[in-house]
């Protein structure tokens, strides 16, 4: 019973490299999100998504972009990393409903050099 | 502008005692919140949540309060053990399908 899965765990990037964080979750939730923590902060959404298809930008959207090409999956990409983009970035779903919590996954720790 | 706050940065307790954590919002017409429990090198994991039709929920040793004159949320663990040792996030539904989460307190339980 995966949950939900985030694939790197750690990456370490030069500033102006891009990447792709992938979530997976295997729950059939509709809603899925992407969220910054850095230290001292709550987490901060950046991204979210209600359905296949669909995105929405949250608090913090600028230098990411999202994709949600199948139910299952939410990818999150950075095009031209930047040291202020340093953080542990957290994917989480729920089911559609309105008191349904956020499921999280264990985090992918980004450093951009 | 802060919308959701957590004040106290760290909070420590002995075992077997009361552990009461805080949630201050601004904004009353937010309806449904939650508490979350983080472990380093781990995702938050649902702990308990509450609508705002209620004052208290129960779950266990945890009882999360809803004071909404004073826009204030807590968290009480009794006992408090040192498992319980952990960063505890509040989260409040700020709009649609969004949480808006506080900083975090970390709690730290003394055996």
């Amino acid at each position: 019973n995966a949950g939900v899965t985030q694939t790197p765990k750690f990456r370490v990037l030069k500033t102006g490299q891009s990447m792709t964080l992938l979530c997976a979750q295997d729950m059939n939730h509709e809603y899925m999100y992407w969220y910054r923590q850095d230290p001292g902060m709550g987490l901060r959404l950046i991204h979210y998504s209600v359905g296949e298809g669909t995105t929405a930008k949250g608090e913090v959207p600028d230098g990411y972009n999202v994709s949600r090409l199948k139910k299952q999956n939410f990818l999150l990409g950075l095009e031209s990393a930047a040291p202020s983009q340093t953080s542990v970035y957290f994917c989480a779903s729920r089911r559609r409903g309105s008191n349904q919590p956020q499921h999280f996954g264990d985090g992918t720790r980004l450093s951009i050099l | 502008d802060q919308q959701v706050k957590q004040n106290s940065p760290s909070l420590s307790v002995q075992e077997g005692r009361i552990s009461i954590l805080n949630c201050d919002y601004t904004n009353s017409m937010f309806d449904y919140f939650l508490w979350y429990k983080k472990y380093p090198a781990e995702g938050p994991t649902f702990l308990i949540s509450i609508s705002s039709i209620k004052d208290k929920n129960e779950d266990g040793r945890f009882t999360v309060f809803l004071n909404k004159s004073a826009k204030h949320l807590s968290l009480h663990i009794v006992p408090s053990q040192p498992g319980d040792s952990a960063v505890y996030f509040c989260a409040i539904r700020t709009s649609g399908s969004r949480l808006t989460f506080g900083e975090g307190t970390q709690l730290t339980v003394n055996p």
